[in-house]
């Protein structure tokens, strides 16, 4: 079964600290994978896509990486602050699935002033 | 331009009554996707359309749901008889072209409660 696990549920941290955040799938057939990032109540942002062939991508102080041989990918953010409070969801689109999103459960992370 | 827009954002319903929830896509998408998210879950996929022909109906929970999109824009997903169960955030995405992987841009959602 695909499969996309995000561990832990929830993540509190003190403002300034850097952070990763994980994500693991477990089929290495994908087309890419993508964070996003979810405020309460609302909509998805999406926040970073990484197609197959590459191996990370930024966004100012976003990084992911993708590992697609271990089934891995991680969510990097440098100097939190507590507007990066959020939900943060990663998702992968399988090969052969017809561009449909595979969700993982997000990851809740509060930055504590 | 304008996003993905959903209406109603709120759906308040008794148990065992019908619900249309309308989305509007990003002008010029082709590929149209329902999701719907329960409490501290994930998005999970529901239904997918290539044009005016859902292509992928594989998400769909049972015969209680059905999906249209007769002129390739805007789409209705409906619900019969619902359940209480059915509460949760439907979530609607579009994408420009027919490539597999090609970006998902998200709606704000339908928030649906059956009491």
């Amino acid at each position: 079964k695909q499969e996309v696990t995000q561990i832990p549920a929830a993540l509190s941290v003190p403002e300034g600290e850097n952070l990763v955040l994980n994500c693991s799938f477990t089929d290495s057939a994908i087309y890419n994978l993508q964070w996003f990032r979810q405020d309460p109540g609302k909509g998805l942002t999406s926040l970073l896509l990484i197609q197959s062939s590459q191996r990370e991508q930024t966004s100012g102080r976003l990084n992911a990486s993708l590992d697609k041989s271990s089934g891995r990918s991680t969510l990097y953010i440098a100097a939190s602050q507590p507007g990066d409070s959020a939900t943060y969801l990663c998702a992968v689109t399988y090969t052969g699935a017809n561009s449909k999103l595979t969700f993982g459960k997000g990851i809740t992370l509060s930055v504590r002033p | 331009g304008a996003g993905v827009s959903q209406t109603p954002s709120n759906k308040v319903t008794e148990k065992g009554k019908y619900v249309e929830l309308r989305c509007d896509p990003i002008s010029g998408h082709t590929a149209l996707y329902w999701y719907r998210q329960s409490l501290g879950q994930g998005p999970e996929f529901l239904i997918y359309f290539q044009g005016t022909g859902a292509a992928d109906d594989s998400g769909l929970p049972n015969d209680r749901f059905f999906a249209v999109r007769p002129e390739g824009s805007v789409s209705t997903l409906k619900i019969q008889r619902t359940e209480r169960g059915d509460s949760a955030v439907y979530l609607c995405a579009s994408s420009l072209l027919r490539q597999p992987g090609n970006q998902q841009y998200f709606g704000p959602g339908t928030r649906l409660t059956v009491l």
